[in-house]
This record gives C-alpha cells, sequence and structure tokens, in this order.
C-alpha cells in the first residue's frame, strides 16, 4: 500500500524553537506538498516541491522554509516556532504528471506554547 | 484568481438520511475538480474528481457532477451512514497557465450522522 508517513503525529514546542517536521514517500513522486490546516481556513499551501533540491512558495510560506535533499524525503523548517503556527500540518505527494491525485499522509499537530 | 467556497458546517444528519454539500468554484478556463474526505484522526484521501464539464464523479455511493453552467460539483448521497461522519473538502486544480500541480481547497464541512 502506497504511503506518505510523517514522523511525528504530534508535537509540544515553546516560541522561539527550531522545528522539523519529516515527511517521507514511498511512491516515487515527483511532486511533494507541505500544506497547514486550520478550523475555517481550509487547507493552505506552504511550499512545494518538484524535484530534488527544487522548492516553490505557496501560499503562504512566511515564517517556513523546507528542504528537499531526496526524492522521497520533504521537510517543513520553523526556524523559530511561533503561538500562531499551532496548526495541523499535512504533507502530501502526486506524480508529475497524473491527474493531481494526492496521497496525503495523517498530519502532524504542533503546538506552539 | 481561483477559489473554492463550500457551505458551511456542520451538517448534522440522521442515518440514511439525504446528503448535499454544496461547492462552487471561481476558475480560469476549465479546471479539474475534487471532493477529498478525512476521517477522524487520518490525512485527506480521494473520493471522487471530475475533469471536465457534465462529468459525473461517483465512489461509496456519492456522486458530484461537474455543472460549468453554475460553476459548480456539489457532493450528494442518497442516504448517508454513521460510518460517513468526516471532514468534506471540495478542491479544484486549475489547468491554466503555470504552477497547474497546486490544487486549491475550500475550507471544509463536518458532516456528523447520528444513528
Amino acid at each position: 500500500d502506497v504511503k506518505v508517513t510523517q514522523s511525528s503525529r504530534y508535537l509540544v514546542k515553546r516560541t522561539g524553537e527550531k522545528v522539523f517536521l519529516e515527511c517521507v514517500q514511498d511512491m516515487d513522486h515527483e511532486n511533494m506538498f507541505w500544506y497547514r490546516q486550520d478550523p475555517g481556513l481550509g487547507l493552505r499551501l506552504i511550499y512545494f516541491s518538484y524535484d530534488v533540491k527544487m522548492k516553490e512558495k505557496g501560499d503562504i510560506p512566511e515564517g517556513y522554509s523546507v528542504s528537499r535533499e531526496k526524492k522521497e524525503r520533504f521537510s517543513l523548517i520553523l526556524e523559530s516556532a511561533s503561538t500562531n503556527q499551532t496548526s495541523m500540518y499535512l504533507c502530501a505527494s502526486n506524480q508529475q504528471r497524473s491527474a493531481n491525485v494526492l496521497t496525503f499522509g495523517a498530519g502532524s499537530r504542533l503546538t506552539v506554547l | 484568481g481561483n477559489s473554492v467556497t463550500q457551505m458551511e458546517g456542520p451538517v448534522t444528519l440522521s442515518e440514511e438520511a439525504f446528503l448535499t454539500i454544496n461547492c462552487t468554484y471561481t476558475a480560469t478556463g476549465y479546471p479539474s475538480l475534487f471532493w477529498y474526505v478525512q476521517y477522524p484522526g487520518e490525512g485527506l484521501q480521494l473520493l471522487l474528481k471530475a475533469t471536465k464539464a457534465d462529468d459525473k464523479g461517483s465512489n461509496k455511493g456519492f456522486e458530484a457532477t461537474y455543472r460549468k453552467e453554475t460553476t459548480s460539483f456539489h457532493l450528494e448521497k442518497g442516504s448517508v451512514q454513521v460510518s460517513d461522519s468526516a471532514v468534506y473538502f471540495c478542491a479544484l486544480r486549475s489547468n491554466y497557465g503555470g504552477a497547474t500541480n497546486k490544487l486549491i481547497f475550500g475550507t471544509g464541512t463536518l458532516l456528523a450522522v447520528q444513528p
């Protein structure tokens, strides 16, 4: 069964801490995405990547960065976490020339105190 | 720009009731349209899709028809079950211009089905 795995389901961090959210997919997908999900706002795209070492800003990239050193792994980095980054973070992937069916991970719920 | 608007929830229904969740969109050109479902504690998964006008997507008893004239993609099910309780997201992918791999999601509609 194809999978997108997010290593941490729940994290609690303090304001100012550096946070790494890891995502790994085993489907050899070219595209990977990071979304955040907030009540009443739906899913908003933070960053996406079309290939190794490639990244593009989504709709809300401020306060975040990403890293894609290997095809299967896409990391989301909060350099200095703030309370307004408390959210559910969802990683997804798909093939370059698919009908854009995204495969999602189960999510990482981050709380910043 | 491109956007998706879906009805606010929560939607609370009794088992075997008829379900409609409204979704309308704004997009340049002819987007592809999707419904994703998120069960409690899980990530999103594709429920159904339609890639051109008048297409009907269907899966697990759910249906949605791509209506270009009304820019809508309403989700329907004739008889809901308790196991359908979830958050439902309408989404579009623009097929116009660059960055065509991006999906734009609506805000989600929580469906609660009571026995």
